[in-house]
């Protein structure tokens, strides 16, 4: 089974601080995502990854960026974190098969309050 | 800009065949239509996903119309496991991104 770890499920930082989401899989996965959930918005993608040291602009990357030095390891970084930041982040990956869409598998997800 | 309707709710009991209905009315010829589900506290699942053949497998069976405007999930033997939301999502075949709507809430009782 394909197993997407994420490092907290729950966190609590304050304003102004820089925040660190890591994720980790272990399927040899080509791509990674970051989404957010929050109600009534649903899922939004934050920024994704397709390669090694490679990244795109998801649907609502302000105010976070993101970091692959590793296949199997991508991070989200808030990098000072607001109130309106809070919210259920979610890592999936999946495989690349010559740029077709395969089904993500998502990582638990980590609720962030941001105080 | 919703690309599929789903029920808000749904009810199934326990051992039963749990049918969810999904309208994609808009759908191109080069998008698939697939399920996933979301257990409270847990990430999304990925269930099944299908073009225009039926599909099966371990966990669902997936019936899509002839004319493509709308599909079904079954859930042959619903379980009190099987309660979740559950997300039906057209995507293209070389989309890159997951847009969940509203999806179908399943309440599965013994």
């Amino acid at each position: 089974d394909v197993k997407v770890t994420q490092s907290s499920r729950y966190l609590v930082k304050r304003t102004g601080e820089k925040v660190f989401l890591e994720c980790v899989q272990d399927m040899d996965h080509e791509n990674m995502f970051w989404y957010r959930q929050d109600p009534g918005l649903g899922l939004r993608l934050i920024y994704f990854s397709y390669d090694v040291k490679m990244k795109e602009k998801g649907d609502i990357p302000e105010g976070y960026s993101v970091s692959r030095e590793k296949k199997e390891r991508f991070s989200l970084i808030l990098e000072s974190a607001s109130t309106n930041q809070t919210s259920m982040y979610l890592c999936a990956s999946s495989f690349s098969q010559a740029g077709a869409y395969q089904p993500q598998h998502f990582g638990d997800g980590t609720r962030l309050s941001i105080l | 800009d919703a690309k599929t309707t789903q029920p808000p709710s749904m009810d199934c009991a326990e051992g039963r065949a749990a049918n969810l209905p999904c309208n994609h009315s808009t759908i191109s010829g080069n998008e698939y239509v697939y399920w996933y589900r979301q257990i409270h506290s847990q990430g999304p699942q990925y269930i099944i996903h299908g073009l225009k053949n039926n599909e099966t497998n371990e966990m669902a069976s997936l019936i899509i119309t002839e004319d493509r405007k709308s599909s079904t999930l079954i859930l042959p033997h619903a379980t009190l496991r099987d309660t979740a939301v559950y997300y039906c999502i057209v995507i293209e075949e070389y989309g890159n991104k997951l847009v969940f709507g509203a999806g179908t809430i399943l309440r599965v009782k013994s």
